[in-house]
């Protein structure tokens, strides 16, 4: 089975800050993995993804994120935090070993960015 | 080019009635997936379609909810009866065909409050 682990509840960082929100995962073959962030009353928006080669991978609004496989850690970062980053962010999970395209998220991680 | 459309954006009902809920994926994609999230449970995947066929419903919470695609543009997810328990926001996504990691977008969802 694969399932994702978000450890923190909330991340509050200021602005001008690097910010960091962690993501573990657990699956039986090499995952791809994922990163959305949902705004207030709006949908889950793609900020980027982790399929294979690189392990830096670098999405929108500045957002980065870098997979550890020895740590099975896909860990969000951003160099210098916005008070618009302020949201919901999910981390995700898909194992293409399994042949299911859905994806399994994590409980979220709510980030606040105080000016 | 539109995104995944769904509606209704809020729905407030009464215990016992059925609820429809309405999903038109984005054009050309053949995933569509069905999400609901709670506080308490986070997302969590109901059911997804492949060329308009059901392929997982095994997130599907018991015999009350039930979901169609009739054809590749439009989806339902229906409750009935309606609970309150069933108050959540549920989640159409899609994604595009092909056997790459494509990634899954996310309409805004459907508020749905079950009093």
């Amino acid at each position: 089975a694969q399932s994702v682990a978000q450890p923190e509840d909330q991340v509050n960082v200021a602005e001008g800050n690097p910010l960091t929100v962690k993501c573990t995962y657990s699956v039986s073959g090499n995952p791809y993995l994922f990163w959305y962030v949902q705004y207030p009353n709006r949908g889950l928006q793609f900020l980027l993804k982790y399929i294979t080669g690189d392990n830096l991978v670098k999405g929108s609004y500045g957002f980065e994120a870098e997979f550890n496989k020895s740590q099975t850690s896909f860990h969000l970062k951003k160099p210098s935090a916005l008070v618009s980053d302020s949201a919901l962010y999910f981390c995700a999970v898909r194992d293409p070993s399994t042949g299911r395209r859905a994806l399994t998220f994590g409980s979220g991680t709510r980030l606040q960015v105080q000016p | 080019d539109a995104g995944v459309i769904q509606s209704p954006r809020h729905e407030v009902t009464e215990m016992g009635q059925e609820v429809t809920l309405r999903c038109k994926p984005i054009s050309g994609h053949d995933y569509l997936f069905w999400y609901r999230q709670t506080m308490m449970r986070g997302l969590e995947l109901l059911i997804y379609f492949n060329n308009n066929v059901p392929i997982d419903d095994s997130g599907m919470p018991e015999d009350r909810f039930s979901a169609k695609m009739p054809n590749a543009s439009f989806s339902t997810l229906k409750i009935q009866p309606s609970e309150p328990r069933d108050s959540a926001v549920y989640f159409c996504a899609s994604s595009a065909p092909g056997t790459g990691v494509n990634t899954i977008y996310f309409g805004e969802g459907s508020w749905l409050t079950v009093v």
